[in-house]
């Protein structure tokens, strides 16, 4: 597709469980970011990828959240142990450079996944 | 810690009329700041976004207001059409040196543009 893609679209697990998101960004964009989104809140900052590694994981809240691209393109989010904290969307974005604050780095988002953690 | 202020929280504004968010920054590091539109069950799209060299910028019917002295930036909508309602997020961005450039993110003002 043309756009960022995220699966599962919606996730509703147990207290406990683990839980991964996936993240198809747009061809050719080596970044690639995810956020989260609480309900009324701005998006917040978990992880920065470019390329292959993990060039900033300043924003992940604990050490049951991870995330890995190992081919440099799709990336998956990873929630272990998950808690009705942890309840809220998460969104993928891309983008062509990362980096420098080149030309119009724009990130371009995903439509998100809802995980639901009862 | 906020970082990023956004207000007000909602705002109704009539059709044809002009829509005014605004928001403040504490983080003098910061160079980057966009605006981000945001439709239900979607992801955020960026619509607007200025550097800290110029007062203004204007695309459109849309228009970034820069006062750096202030840290305080605003976008203003002229012209309001029904389809304009969203979910509206200002954000503020640096690079970070390790090769990141992170968003910090408002918490969004929802307007509804009404015929």
């Amino acid at each position: 597709g043309a756009g960022v893609s995220q699966t599962p679209s919606n996730k509703v697990t147990e207290k406990g469980k683990y839980v991964e998101l996936r993240c198809d960004p747009i061809s050719g964009h080596t970044a690639l970011y995810w956020y989260r989104q609480s309900l009324g809140q701005g998006p917040e900052f978990l992880i920065y990828f470019q390329g292959t590694g993990a060039a900033d994981d300043s924003g992940l809240p604990n050490d049951r959240f991870f995330a890995v691209r190992p081919e440099g393109s799709v990336s998956t989010l990873k929630i272990q142990r998950t808690e009705r904290g942890d309840s809220a969307v998460y969104l993928c974005a891309s983008s062509i450079s990362g980096g420098a604050l080149s030309g119009t780095g724009e990130l371009f988002f995903g439509e998100g996944s809802r995980l639901t953690v009862l | 810690q906020q970082q990023v202020k956004q207000s007000p929280q909602s705002l109704i504004v009539q059709k044809g009329g002009i829509s005014i968010i605004n928001c403040a920054y504490e983080n003098t590091a910061f160079d980057y700041f966009p605006w981000y539109q945001q439709f239900p069950g979607k992801g955020p799209a960026l619509l607007i976004a200025i550097r800290p060299d110029v007062s203004e910028k204007k695309e459109g019917r849309f228009t970034i207001s820069f006062n750096k002295s202030a840290k305080q930036f605003s976008l203003h909508i002229m012209d309001s059409q029904p389809g304009d309602s969203a979910t509206y997020f200002c954000a503020a961005g640096t690079y970070s040196g390790a090769g990141s450039y992170q968003l910090t993110f408002g918490k969004g003002t929802k307007l509804s543009v009404i015929p």
